[in-house]
């Protein structure tokens, strides 16, 4: 049972753009939602995370939305840039669980120049 | 060194064989973590360590899998009688004890079966 759905599959946006990745969880004691970027090669790096107290948290041009009700949350990459170009995953944990992580199945961006 | 490592960072076994996959943590983090990656799949739990306590166990996939951690440093995942279905890459991560959420992965061993 995958607990955690992410969308899109891979995503392709010109630079300057927006990018958008959805992700939609089932259980409800989830109260950690961390997104990962990987580079080839490389392991996972923590980008930004939030907890279901608030509806939005921006850190520079990455921004997450949480909507409680609905079970859904999404990363936005605002003025998208080449280098911003790798795999992104979301992910949830819950009851203070916070490194025993439940992942997306990962979104590939490639950002055009 | 400043990140966690791992090593062999590239493994080929023949289907049956045992293998031991290694992990340095980041020197003070009380936490560490063994996660699998198949190829275009997300990150699958196996297993935690957090100081003294004993471990959490409970994403090993069977009881080929089994890991061991000496006290706050080294870990290794071993893996008996290796299958196909084993080929991934297995990532190891450690967190800062009171900073839990955030873990620090490494490269990973990318592990092939024939």
């Amino acid at each position: 049972q995958q607990q955690v759905k992410q969308s899109p599959q891979s995503l392709i946006v010109q630079k300057g753009g927006i990018s958008i990745i959805n992700c939609a969880y089932e259980n409800t004691a989830f109260d950690y939602f961390p997104w990962y970027q990987q580079f080839p090669g490389k392991g996972p790096a923590l980008l930004i995370a939030i907890r279901p107290d608030v509806s939005e948290k921006k850190e520079g041009r990455f921004t997450i939305s949480f909507n409680k009700s609905a079970k859904q949350f999404s990363l936005h990459i605002m003025d998208s840039q080449p280098g911003d170009s790798a795999t992104y995953f979301c992910a949830a944990s819950k009851n203070n669980q916070g490194g025993k992580l439940i992942f997306g199945q990962g979104t590939e961006l490639s950002v055009k120049p | 060194g400043a990140g966690v490592s791992q090593s062999p960072s590239n493994k080929v076994t023949e289907k049956g064989k045992d293998v031991e996959l290694r992990c340095d943590p980041i020197s003070g983090h009380t936490a560490l973590y063994w996660y699998r990656q198949r190829l275009g799949q997300g990150l699958e739990f196996l297993i935690y360590f957090q100081g003294n306590s004993a471990p959490d166990k409970s994403g090993l996939p069977s009881d080929r899998f089994s890991a061991e951690r000496t006290g706050e440093s080294v870990s290794t995942l071993t893996i008996q009688r290796t299958q196909q279905e084993d080929s991934a890459v297995y990532l190891c991560a450690s967190s800062f004890q009171g900073l839990g959420e955030k873990l620090f992965f490494g490269s990973g061993t990318q592990l092939s079966v024939l």
